[in-house]
Parts: structure tokens; sequence; C-alpha cells
């Protein structure tokens, strides 16, 4: 069965630094997708970024960027610039191509030092 | 502004007692899932429905049942709610796949659910 491992329960950085969030899976599958989800502390579950396994380039949207490692089965999450509003909880996740349900970690919580 | 809409945020039940959450959506998904949060755990799967009428079981299903009589609405039911029920329920809605592209999926704010 897949599984999505987030090895950071919790982490803390600086404003306006840069912070990396690990996480790995394992799946026999070649066709997959992966996703940062962020629920700040509203719950709201927002999707911060997605990523095709087909795909070898790096997915990035503004300052959250991706390193897609499909060998080593890695997806880390780089927060660029970090802000105050980006203190949540972060879960990484994954779903097979041919079904849509959707395995998630169990999450790291990022503080936000001003 | 697309939607899904749980119908309580927070909720407090009686040990035994039926509990019915609701979630509904707008946005003509096929696919609905329920999910369990706690923390350290993660969110786990219970239920989900790829169509009206139809349910499949997730990871952890025992202790619930589901609902979909329309394709806009998914209701989980607790037949008799006990104590280790007690939890965060999160709700979403997805599109399934579009060709070689998913969205993921639109969740609700999610429900806390205490049972005493």
């Amino acid at each position: 069965a897949q599984t999505v491992t987030q090895s950071q329960p919790e982490m803390s950085v600086q404003e306006a630094e840069t912070v990396t969030l690990s996480c790995t899976y394992d799946t026999s599958e070649s066709d997959y997708y992966l996703f940062w989800y962020k629920q700040p502390p509203s719950r709201q579950m927002i999707l911060v970024i997605r990523q095709e396994a087909y795909k070898q380039q790096n997915a990035t949207e503004n300052r959250f960027s991706v390193n897609f490692q499909k060998a080593a089965k890695s997806f880390s999450l780089k927060i660029s610039d970090s802000q105050l509003g980006d203190a949540a909880m972060y879960f990484c996740a994954y779903k097979e191509g041919r079904d849509d349900k959707i395995i998630f970690g169990k999450g790291t919580r990022l503080h936000i030092l001003p | 502004d697309v939607k899904v809409t749980q119908s309580s945020r927070y909720l407090v039940k009686r040990t035994g007692e039926k509990v019915f959450l609701e979630c509904v959506q707008d946005m003509d998904h096929e696919n609905m899932f329920w999910y369990r949060q706690d923390p350290g755990l993660g969110l786990r799967l219970i239920y989900f429905s790829y169509d009206v009428k139809m349910k499949e079981k997730g990871d952890i299903p025992e202790g619930y049942s589901v609902s979909r009589e329309k394709k806009e609405r998914f209701s989980l039911i607790l037949e008799s709610a006990s104590t280790n029920q007690t939890s965060m329920y999160l709700c979403a809605s997805s599109l399934g796949d579009r060709g070689l592209y998913h969205y993921g999926y639109t969740f609700g704010s999610g429900t806390r659910l205490t049972v005493v």
C-alpha cells in the first residue's frame, strides 16, 4: 500500500527566511500525482502546489516550489521569503493516477518567528 | 466562489446518539470524500463516493456509514456515537482526472465533533 511520510512534526523559521519541508512516499506505480496542502488555524485546507509524476520539471507557485526526486521518492516543499501568513499545518499527499483517493501524510506544523 | 459547505463547525453529542454530518458542494463534482483528522495521525479516509447512490469504504469505515442521494450532498452518519469518534471531520469533493491533469480536492472547513 502507498504511504506518505513527513518526518518533521514541527518546524520553525524566521520571517523572510527560506524553509524546506520534507516528504517521502512509497509506491510501485509510475503514474501518480503529489500535492502539498496548507491548513491554517481557520482549518480550511488549501492546495499549495501539485506535481504530476510524469513531469520532470519541478512545480513552482510564487514563493512555493518543490524538489521532486522521483527515483528517491522524495517531494519536498520550499517556502521562500517566509511570511507570518505561512504559519500553518502542511500536509504532503499522494494520488495514484487511476484512482481519485488521496493519501495524506501526518503533517508538519510550521511556525513563523517574527 | 465555488464551495464545499459543512453544515456545522462545532458539534457536541452524547454517547449513543445517531449523528449526521452534512456536506454540500456547488461545483457539480462527481467525487466526494469524508476524512477524519486527528493530531499526529493526519487525515484518514472514512468513506468516499464516485457517483450518486454509490459509496465505498475507505481506510477506517468502522462505526460510520454514508448517504449520497443527490450529486451535491454527501452525508456521514455515526450510527451510535462513541467517545473515540471525537475528532475533526473534513469533507472534500473532486472533479477527478481531466486528461492528464488533476485539480486536487476542494475541502470544506471541517466539523469539530465532541462526543461526551
